[in-house]
């Protein structure tokens, strides 16, 4: 089954205590990008990678970082984080050309406290 | 700066109460506006891409049309089960990495 898959779904963590989430896509698709999704804000692009070892910064990118060394995984990582960055994170994946479908992974709830 | 707007924010619709959901844009170039169902605590679903005015599509119940400035998404005789929210977003041509501007959807509840 086609899918992006995000790991792990709910989590709470302490400021400054580093954590990664896992996004995985199995559609060999080359573009990938994370969003947050905030009432009121809807959905912002934080960073987005055209290939591999290709990242640039979306809308929002303080506070985050990617990496993207194979092409179907693509993790954010949140060095030291704060509570401005509890939120709903969504994984994306689609092809890189023309106007593609793009598909979204089921989201990972993050609480900073 | 791209701006998407959608309007209404919510919508409580009883079944069998078509209606209409707006999304307004302002891009300087259009190449694609997308529409996406988000059930609560899921991620979004494609639902339907236009990429000109006057182009409409249809999936069930519901009907996406086109213009050069917005988007309208129809429900037709809506069911309970088309409770959700539903989001546009607009890509800008020669955006950077082609990328979507999201608005901040309208919430639909169809009550049986």
């Amino acid at each position: 089954e086609a899918q992006v898959t995000q790991n792990p779904r709910y989590l709470i963590t302490v400021t400054g205590k580093k954590l990664t989430v896992t996004c995985s896509q199995n559609m060999n698709h080359e573009y990938m990008s994370w969003y947050r999704q905030d009432p009121g804000l809807g959905l912002r692009q934080i960073y987005y990678s055209m290939n591999v070892e290709v990242t640039d910064k979306g809308d929002v990118p303080e506070g985050y970082k990617v990496s993207r060394k194979e092409k179907r995984n693509f993790p954010l990582i949140l060095e030291s984080p704060s509570p401005n960055q509890t939120s709903l994170y969504f994984c994306a994946s689609r092809r890189t050309h023309g106007l593609e479908t793009q598909y979204f992974g089921p989201g990972t709830r993050l609480l900073v406290l | 700066e791209d701006q998407v707007t959608q309007s209404p924010e919510a919508l409580r619709l009883q079944e069998g109460e078509s209606s209409s959901l707006n999304c307004s844009y302002t891009v300087s170039g259009l190449r694609g506006l997308f529409w996406y169902r988000q059930d609560p605590g899921k991620g979004p679903e494609f639902l339907f891409t236009l990429y000109s005015a006057g182009e409409e599509k249809e999936k069930e119940r519901l009907k996406a049309t086109l213009t050069k400035k917005e988007s309208f998404l129809h429900i037709t005789a809506p069911k309970p089960e088309d409770s959700a929210t539903y989001l546009c977003a607009v890509q800008e041509s020669g955006a950077a990495g082609n990328k979507l501007t999201f608005g901040g959807g309208t919430r639909v509840l169809v009550k049986p």
